[in-house]
C-alpha cells in the first residue's frame, strides 16, 4: 500500500496567489481529513469527507480557504488568496471508517507551505 | 470540548534506557480512543501505539507500550530500549467514540525526545 500520498511536498509563493494541495488517500479509507500544523496552534483539523461528502468544516479558518472531493481517490485543499499567515504543514490523513478497529487516521508526509 | 495536555515539553534519554512521555486529556465521555503519534524530522506524522479506553489491558507495540489509567485520564507512552531513530516529536491525541459521529482528533502540543548516544 502506498500510504496517503500529498503533493506538493514543498511550496512557496506569494501573498495574493492561489495555492492548490493534493491528497490521494489510501485506496478503500472511506474518511480522509485535512489538518493545519502551525508553531502556536499546534495540529488542528479543518475539514474532513465521509465518502467525499464535507461532514464538518468548522475548523476551516475562513473563506478564503475551501476543500473539494470529487471522487474517493482525490482531494484538494484550495487557499485563495494566500496569505504570510496561513505559513505552516499541511496534512491529509485518511481512515477506513469510524467504529472499532477501523478508525485510525493515516496521515500523509504533509506539504510545507511559505507563503511570503 | 475535548483538550489534550503534554506537560514535558522536552525530554532526553540515553541510548538503551527506558523513557516515559506523559499525556492527560478531558472528557466527559467513557468510551473513546488514545493514540500516539510520532512525527521525525521528516514531518511525517506516524501512528506508534493506539488504545480503546473500554479495554483496560494496556496497549503494546514491541518496545512502546502505554500505561492508561481511565479514572485519572492519563495516558502516558513508554519506551523501553531507546534507539537514536525514536528521536522525535511526540503527540498524544484523544478522538471521540464513533457514536457522536464526530472524527476529530484533539492533539497536544507534543512532546520532543532526543536521544543521547
Amino acid at each position: 500500500d502506498a500510504g496517503v500520498i500529498q503533493s506538493p511536498r514543498h511550496e512557496v509563493t506569494e501573498m495574493g496567489q492561489e495555492v492548490t494541495l493534493r491528497c490521494k488517500p489510501i485506496s478503500g479509507h472511506d474518511y480522509l481529513f485535512w489538518y493545519r500544523q502551525t508553531m502556536m496552534r499546534g495540529l488542528e483539523l479543518l475539514i474532513y469527507f465521509n465518502n467525499n461528502v464535507p461532514i464538518d468544516d468548522s475548523g476551516m479558518p475562513e473563506d478564503r480557504f475551501s476543500a473539494k472531493m470529487p471522487n474517493a481517490s482525490f482531494s484538494t485543499l484550495k487557499i485563495q488568496p494566500s496569505e504570510p499567515r496561513d505559513s505552516a504543514v499541511y496534512f491529509c490523513a485518511s481512515s477506513r471508517g469510524q467504529f472499532r478497529g477501523s478508525e485510525t487516521q493515516y496521515f500523509g508526509p504533509g506539504t510545507r507551505l511559505l507563503v511570503l | 470540548a475535548q483538550t489534550v495536555t503534554q506537560s514535558q515539553p522536552e525530554m532526553s534519554v540515553q541510548e538503551a534506557e527506558t523513557v516515559t512521555l506523559s499525556c492527560t486529556y478531558d472528557t466527559s465521555e467513557s468510551d473513546y480512543y488514545l493514540f500516539w503519534y510520532k512525527q521525525p524530522p521528516s514531518r511525517q506524522m506516524i501512528l506508534v501505539i493506539r488504545q480503546e479506553a473500554y479495554k483496560q489491558q494496556n496497549a503494546t507495540e514491541n518496545r512502546f507500550s502505554v500505561n492508561f489509567q481511565k479514572a485519572a485520564k492519563s495516558f502516558s507512552l513508554k519506551i523501553s530500549d531507546s534507539q537514536l531513530g525514536d528521536a522525535a516529536m511526540y503527540f498524544c491525541a484523544y478522538r471521540t467514540p464513533p457514536i457522536q459521529g464526530a472524527q476529530k482528533l484533539v492533539f497536544g502540543q507534543g512532546t520532543r525526545l532526543t536521544i543521547n548516544p
